[in-house]
């Protein structure tokens, strides 16, 4: 069964701050993986994109990361501000061409001053 | 939010009642979709459409009925069959090229 699981599940960190955010897939084969976020009331709003063949790609503070071997995402925010408290959802994308999207459960960013 | 307008912003559903959620898009995107979000859960996929007059179930489509009469516009009617509908609804479409997709900004229905 296709499934992306996000960890942890909430976090509070201070601002100034960095923190990871981890996304486990079981989606394969898959076009791509998007990180989405969603503030609070409000539809989710892209991030980062990366297909299957790419590594890392960069938004300005943050930095997502794929590992297609052990199907694992990251998503690095650094200098956390206060405007990053949201949800961030980890999205895959499968080749299967019904353009059904898997979704994550999605991690709570509070960031605290 | 991407050029799609979602309505109303809060909704509330008396027992027994049908009641429509409006989505319009500007984006000149085929594809549309229906979400279901609840807390603590990935968003579930209620209904799509790849093109006008077509449209397809997803995985809890039970409850829900949709059309597509028009390219902008992708409305979604919960209907008293829907014993659990208070939820936050998300509309979405999606262009030509690399799937991404953009959001509304939502509907949260309450039952009363």
């Amino acid at each position: 069964k296709n499934q992306v699981e996000q960890s942890p599940q909430s976090l509070i960190i201070l601002e100034g701050k960095n923190c990871t955010l981890q996304c486990n897939y079981t989606v394969s084969p898959f076009s791509n993986l998007r990180w989405y976020k969603q503030d609070t009331g409000r539809g989710p709003v892209s991030l980062t994109i990366m297909t299957f063949s790419e590594n890392t790609k960069s938004n300005g503070r943050y930095t997502a990361t794929l590992d297609a071997d052990t199907k694992q995402s990251s998503l690095h925010i650094t200098a956390s501000q206060l405007s990053d408290s949201a949800s961030y959802i980890c999205v895959v994308t499968p080749t299967s061409g019904t353009y059904k999207y898997i979704f994550g459960t999605g991690t709570r960013l509070k960031v605290l001053a | 939010d991407g050029g799609i307008t979602q309505s109303p912003k809060y909704l509330f559903r008396k027992e027994g009642q049908n009641v429509t959620l409006s989505c319009e898009q500007n984006l000149n995107h085929d594809a549309m979709y229906w979400y279901r979000q609840d807390p603590g859960q990935g968003l579930r996929l209620i209904y799509y459409s790849q093109i006008v007059n077509d449209f397809q179930k997803g995985d809890i489509a039970e409850g829900y009925s949709v059309s597509r009469e028009k390219k902008e516009s992708f409305p979604l009617t919960v209907t008293s069959a829907q014993k659990n509908p208070t939820a936050f609804y998300l509309c979405a479409s999606r262009g030509h090229t690399n799937e991404k997709l953009f959001f509304g900004s939502g509907t949260q229905l309450s039952v009363l």
